[in-house]
């Protein structure tokens, strides 16, 4: 298995451009994760979903941030309008059976940069 | 606030000592976990430990759960420095809800 798949790596965008990440979960897990990573805040969820629904969306910054998982296969996390303060590293997980069955499997990550 | 406190945040040894680092919170978990992160990577699973008091062995590094579920350790012995990364923990309140994690402990093993 390939693993979790994010694109893009890195995106660079200007303030105010809409930003487009993808994710294509391990075949097979039920369950989706959207987590923000920085320095100050370490890893927070954004939020997840169970069988393509999303169940917990609460930490999702604000309005400007939606996600979709359109299938079992593929999921979105879009921000629009950017700000600089969306800076981060955002992973995609996935995982079978919720947090207690054998962990989550993460992505590489998409690096985002707003300027 | 931060349901996980990790501590400490930075810690740098030579190749050959031992260390501990520490996840403690006021909540009980149903599980929690310890991951491990390299740069520009994901974080990756190293263990899962459900039962308080448990103890797991990987190697050269022992997890515990405390006996109340509101914490845990991870000892490594003898680090090397393919040790060096970011360890994280991650908590589950219940098996519905999704992990939690702390801001990590930044390990660099020299040689």
């Amino acid at each position: 298995d390939a693993g979790v798949i994010q694109s893009p790596r890195h995106e660079v965008t200007e303030m105010g451009q809409e930003v487009t990440l993808r994710c294509k979960p391990i075949s097979g897990h039920n369950s989706l994760f959207w987590y923000r990573q920085t320095m100050m805040r370490g890893l927070e969820l954004l939020i997840y979903f169970n069988n393509n629904v999303p169940i917990d969306d609460s930490g999702m910054p604000e309005d400007r941030f939606s996600a979709k998982m359109p299938n079992a296969s593929f999921s979105t996390l879009k921000i629009q309008p950017s700000e600089p303060r969306d800076s981060a590293v955002y992973f995609c997980a996935s995982s079978s059976s919720g947090a207690l069955a054998g962990g989550y499997t993460f992505g590489s990550g998409t690096r985002l940069t707003v300027v | 606030t931060q349901l996980l406190e990790q501590s400490p945040q930075f810690l740098s040894i030579q190749e050959g000592e031992n260390l501990t680092v520490y996840c403690n919170s006021s909540s009980v978990f149903s599980s929690l976990q310890w991951y491990r992160q390299e740069p520009g990577e994901g974080p990756v699973l190293l263990v899962t430990v459900v039962t308080g008091g448990e103890v797991k062995k990987l190697k050269r590094l022992t997890f515990q759960f405390g006996d109340a579920r509101k914490d845990s350790s991870l000892h490594i012995t003898a680090a090397q420095p393919g040790d060096t990364g970011l360890y994280l923990c991650a908590g589950a309140l219940n098996s519905g809800y999704a992990l939690n994690f702390g801001k990590g402990t930044s390990l660099l093993v020299t040689p």
